[in-house]
């Protein structure tokens, strides 16, 4: 089983939709969670930390299942600027030492 | 401000070649860390410097691949006799303690 899991898509959505990704991690005792996003083969770009207790970001709003060892992503009124791959990404230490990552869910915003 | 740098952006090199990767963190920054994307895949951890020391290096292959941090000038990521299999994105990112990474535009190695 890998440690972070994704469907990898691709999702194609039309503009203005509300498109929601997930994604299930295998260790419990992971301590932090984020999701980045990476354009085209680029370097990723932190988009937002993910909490328990669910945070937002204008359009987009994370949020953590501990007991279910789930994080999601959704992105309201989707915009062609949102089109990449969306990273899940854990840290199983305090520290920002070793991020590991999912494969990615790749997100196509159309007109 | 500059980010995080490195260079090259692309380097080809034919099989049993060397390749050298090279991260200059960003200002102010003194922990350095190394990743890996193969085609299709995501990042992999390789390793994690602080300057001249190697904190965690579980991700690293056991032969050819080596790392540094020196006490001047940026990281280096050592690839020796390099194989097809080699061919990846290489990422270098740099943070402080306790706070979060940022990545540079990254190395395409190309190996022929």
């Amino acid at each position: 089983r890998k440690e972070v899991e994704q469907d990898p898509g691709p999702f194609n959505v039309p503009e203005g939709a509300t498109v929601a990704f997930n994604c299930t991690y295998s260790n419990s005792a992971s301590q932090s969670f984020f999701w980045y996003r990476q354009d085209c083969r680029k370097e990723p770009k932190l988009l937002m930390s993910v909490y328990s207790s669910g945070n937002e970001d204008g359009r987009f709003t994370a949020q953590l299942n501990r007991a279910s060892q789930y994080i999601s992503l959704l992105i309201r009124d989707s915009k062609l600027s949102d089109s990449a791959t969306y990273l899940c990404v854990v840290n199983d230490k305090g520290t920002a030492s070793k991020l590991t990552f999912g494969t990615g869910t790749r997100l196509q915003v159309t007109l | 401000n500059a980010g995080v740098m490195q260079n090259p952006r692309h380097l080809v090199r034919r099989r049993g070649q060397e390749a050298r990767l090279r991260c200059s963190p960003m200002k102010g920054h003194s922990h350095v860390y190394w990743y890996r994307q193969l085609p299709e895949e995501g990042l992999k951890f390789m390793v994690y410097l602080q300057k001249e020391n190697i904190i965690d290096e579980s991700g690293m292959p056991k032969e050819r691949f080596s790392a540094e941090f020196p006490k001047e000038g940026p990281s280096i990521l050592r690839i020796q006799q390099v194989v097809r299999g080699d061919s990846a994105a290489y990422f270098c990112a740099s943070s402080n303690p306790n706070e979060k990474l940022f990545f540079g535009s990254g190395t395409q190695l190309s190996v022929l």
